[in-house]
């Protein structure tokens, strides 16, 4: 197990330009998770994966962002056209579903995003 | 919507004191589940403790316990016996049974100090 791994860790870019970050979650977990942390703030969600298929998107993920998760394997998250106000950290988190018992999300160690 | 409020931004104590944290939700949901999280200073989060609302028993496991008091939609994290390396972001979060995302506070800095 080694945990949920995330590329880059930090990213500089210009207004304007493209960035995508990419997630490799705990192997076997089928779940995959894409959040926002602004600084001093909470974690906000933005999607989720079940294998291949995007099940859920939050209204944050406004038509600059999209997602991926090609062969339920990794996944990327890619930002068009980045405005200053993308600046955040991304996290991305797996689990796998363990019947009826709520199972933990796995957290990476983030992607710190800042836009100039 | 869900809403968590964790209404402590910021808490110091001393090594081997004990602390708690707040944390108060809103739902009206009846099934659904509470964690809290651990943030340390650039690290990842990691789970600490969590708490399905079905269960009137609070969770517990080893220095960390919760008070959940589901009437009052409050879950209060206890850390007894602090240590230098509890120093950390703490997020209050909640997951409605069913839904997949999770609703986080706003955290709360705990600084243990020697």
């Amino acid at each position: 197990d080694t945990g949920v791994s995330q590329d880059p860790r930090h990213k500089i870019t210009k207004r304007g330009q493209n960035v995508t970050f990419r997630c490799d979650p705990i192997s076997e977990h089928n779940r995959l998770y894409w959040y926002r942390q602004t600084l001093g703030q909470g974690p906000e969600f933005l999607t989720y994966f079940q294998n291949e298929a995007q099940l859920e998107k939050s209204r944050l993920l406004s038509d600059r962002f999209s997602a991926e998760r090609p062969k339920g394997s990794f996944s990327t998250l890619e930002i068009q056209r980045t405005e200053q106000g993308d600046s955040a950290m991304y996290l991305c988190a797996s689990s796998y579903p363990s019947g009826r018992v709520r199972e933990t999300q796995y957290f990476g160690p983030g992607t710190r995003l800042l836009v100039l | 919507a869900q809403t968590v409020t964790q209404s402590q931004p910021e808490m110091s104590v001393q090594e081997a004191e004990t602390v708690t944290l707040s944390c108060t939700y809103d739902t009206s949901e009846s099934n659904y589940y509470l964690f809290w999280y651990k943030q340390p200073p650039s690290r990842q989060m990691i789970l600490v403790i969590r708490q399905e609302a079905y269960k009137q028993q609070n969770a517990t496991e080893n220095r960390f316990s919760v008070n959940f008091q589901k009437a009052a939609k409050s879950f209060s994290l206890k850390i007894s016996d602090s240590q230098l390396g509890d120093t950390a972001m703490y997020f209050c979060a909640f997951n409605e049974q069913g839904a997949q995302k999770l609703v986080f506070g706003q955290g709360t800095r705990l600084t243990i100090n020697p």
